[in-house]
């Protein structure tokens, strides 16, 4: 089945640490996407990439550093510069051109720093 | 990009119709209205999309107002499984920048 996938579910990290979230995708899609989403809130977008090797800020990127080497992989790493990581995050695809319609999210992942 | 203002929740009875409203008063011409709706601790699901005409799929309709200041969306008959927040969303075709609000967290009652 095609989808995104996230890993881990659940993630505990010492303050201090870096850490990297996967995210991998079997679309076909040419666009992915970071969100932050934290207690009663909506969704903040972190970066976003439009094509392999390139990726842009979104509205919160401070502390939060990408790569896109392959088509199929957009791992985000939550450096010790983010000042509050403990978050839900979430990574999506699209087809590539903007199309707001088409995003599919993965099922998140929840990283909690001790 | 339009900024949009939703009720914070609302109750719907199962089986009855679920009008979620969104005000979008700033909306330019070329922006779309999105629906998008998350059920707890999941990503969110697109629900419809419409520029000016009413629009309807198997999951829901969208009513937009004449002068595109507001929206509707409807579920017509709500079960428990509808139970979710739904994001009303404005965005420039084309752009990558869709991010989501607090939207309206809808409680389905048995």
């Amino acid at each position: 089945d095609g989808g995104i996938t996230q890993s881990p579910k659940y993630l505990f990290r010492k303050e201090g640490q870096n850490v990297t979230l996967s995210c991998e995708q079997n679309l076909n899609h040419d666009a992915m996407y970071w969100y932050r989403q934290d207690p009663g809130q909506g969704l903040r977008l972190i970066y976003y990439s439009q094509i392999v090797n390139d990726f842009q800020k979104g509205d919160i990127a401070e502390g939060y550093s990408v790569s896109r080497e392959k088509k199929e992989s957009f791992p985000l790493t939550v450096t010790s510069a983010q000042k509050n990581p403990t978050a839900f995050y979430l990574c999506a695809s699209s087809i590539s051109g903007g199309l707001a319609y088409g995003y599919t999210f993965g099922s998140g992942t929840r990283l909690t720093v001790v | 990009d339009a900024k949009t203002t939703q009720p914070p929740s609302m109750d719907c009875a199962e089986g009855r119709a679920a009008n979620l409203p969104c005000n979008h008063s700033t909306i330019s011409g070329n922006e779309y209205v999105y629906w998008y709706r998350q059920i707890h601790s999941q990503g969110p699901q697109y629900i419809i999309h419409g520029l000016k005409n009413n629009e309807t799929n198997e999951m829901a309709s969208l009513i937009i107002t004449e002068d595109r200041k507001s929206s509707t969306l409807i579920l017509p008959h709500a079960t428990l499984r509808d139970t979710a927040v739904y994001y009303c969303i404005a965005l420039e075709a084309g752009s990558y920048q869709l991010t989501f609000g607090k939207g309206t967290k809808l409680s389905v009652i048995p």
